[in-house]
């Protein structure tokens, strides 16, 4: 079964500074990678997804993520944050060997953009 | 193109009711899932149907059960509600395996 890891539960950034949210994960077959936001009180927002092909994945508000096989990671990533980024955001995956699993989150990680 | 609708948007039960949430997703999307989210806990998977079918159930008691209908929307049923149900559960569609969701049902138990 697939599992993904979310190992902090809160990482705070100042305004302007790169910012990284982690994500490991673990499948049998290949994987689909996918990080969603959250706002208060709101459903999850796509941000992006990883299938295949080039390992850094661009989405959207300017976040992008990097797919290590190797190290079975999908880190989220931003040049420059903003105070706006400030929300919940999970990483997801679902294996595509077994076409009967489901899409997996993480625990979630907050983060903080202080101004 | 219409999102995934979600109703209601908040409900409150009394220990011991139940409680049915509704989902529509988003026009031709066969595919909907259902998450539990509770204060602190991220989101666990509850419920998969894909064309009408359950493919897929979480670690969850029998009281929570759902079914989805020749039109693909569904409907999640929480019988003999327990104070620790008190959640907000999503719901999502699914297009190429990108998971869209709804906006939540925010159940309360008291």
């Amino acid at each position: 079964a697939q599992s993904v890891a979310q190992p902090e539960d809160q990482v705070n950034v100042a305004e302007g500074n790169p910012l990284t949210v982690k994500c490991t994960y673990s499948v049998s077959g290949n994987p689909y990678l996918f990080w969603y936001v959250q706002y208060p009180n709101r459903g999850l927002q796509f941000l992006l997804k990883y299938i295949t092909g080039d390992n850094l994945v661009k989405g959207s508000y300017g976040f992008e993520a990097e797919f290590n096989k190797s190290q079975t990671s999908f880190h989220l990533k931003k040049p420059s944050a903003l105070v706006s980024d400030s929300a919940l955001y999970f990483c997801a995956v679902r294996d595509m060997v077994n076409r009967d699993d489901k899409i997996i989150f993480g625990k979630g990680t907050r983060l903080h953009i202080l101004p | 193109e219409a999102g995934v609708t979600q109703s209601p948007t908040h409900l409150i039960k009394t220990r011991g009711q139940q409680a049915t949430l509704r989902c529509s997703p988003i026009s031709g999307h066969t595919s909907v899932y259902w998450y539990q989210q509770a204060l602190g806990l991220g989101l666990q998977f509850l419920l998969w149907y894909d064309e009408g079918e359950e493919r897929n159930r979480g670690n969850f008691p029998p009281r929570f059960s759902g079914r989805q209908f020749p039109n693909y929307s569904s409907e999640l049923n929480v019988n003999a509600l327990e104070l620790e149900d008190s959640a907000l559960y999503l719901c999502a569609s699914q297009r190429r395996s990108e998971a869209f969701f709804g906006q939540g049902t925010r159940l309360t138990v008291v």
